[in-house]
């Protein structure tokens, strides 16, 4: 079974400029959610995605966007990207029934701002 | 504030021995917790996890304790060995895992041959 995937895997872009990253769930999981790696921290959450619609949404500014497609999978959009937002971007999913539900991660893109 | 703590940077034991990985969380609204293993250039793996309602739950070599009373959680490894050489996370929850994971800042374990 495919685990979740991410593209790109790694990125390179300059201030300013904006990117989006993708992210493919695990075949069956309707919920996806968004995390930043910074080095030496744990991931911070950044959005949660369920039915398409925005779930929860972590402290973070309004350059960063994300939309949940009929398929499930998800794209996360930065605009006006800062040095700061140089990171590993990472993509869990989760089958969300009823109970305990773990989440699953992605390997990450690493987002790279000049 | 810090809601997920992992006091402990890093850690160091020999292979075959016992690994203890703790975590301490502030709120007490989280019912489910997690322990995640990052290698390197990769995601999160997951590990193990425990809801509230029980004090420890087993896997294989692995083991979680959760004492909801100190508002601590434990991950036992036993026996070590040198692949589970990786940054650990613990991870809270509310709603049964249903809501966003808040994560420590990991716990680097070593096991040396």
């Amino acid at each position: 079974d495919a685990g979740v995937t991410q593209s790109p895997t790694h990125l390179i872009k300059t201030r300013g400029q904006h990117v989006t990253l993708r992210c493919s769930p695990i075949s069956g999981h309707k919920s996806v959610s968004w995390y930043q790696q910074v080095l030496g921290q744990g991931p911070q959450f950044i959005f949660q995605y369920y039915e398409k619609e925005e779930r929860g949404r972590g402290n973070f500014p309004d350059r960063f966007s994300a939309r949940q497609f009929p398929n499930y999978s998800s794209e996360l959009n930065v605009n006006a990207l800062l040095l700061g937002d140089s990171a590993l971007y990472l993509c869990a999913s989760s089958n969300d029934r009823e109970g305990y539900n773990e989440q699953f991660f992605g390997p990450g893109t690493r987002l790279t701002v000049l | 504030d810090q809601q997920v703590k992992q006091n402990s940077p890093s850690l160091s034991v020999q292979e075959g021995r016992i690994s203890i990985l703790n975590c301490d969380y502030t709120n007490s609204m989280f019912d489910y917790f997690l322990w995640y293993k990052k290698y390197p250039a990769e995601g999160p793996t997951f590990l193990i996890s425990i809801s509230s309602i029980k004090d420890k739950n087993e896997d294989g070599r692995f083991t979680v304790f959760l004492n909801k009373s100190a508002k601590h959680l434990s991950l036992h490894i036993v026996p070590s060995q040198p692949g589970d050489s990786a940054v650990y996370f613990c991870a809270a929850s509310g709603q049964g895992g249903s809501e966003k994971l808040v994560f420590g800042k990991g716990t680097k374990l070593t096991v040396n041959p």
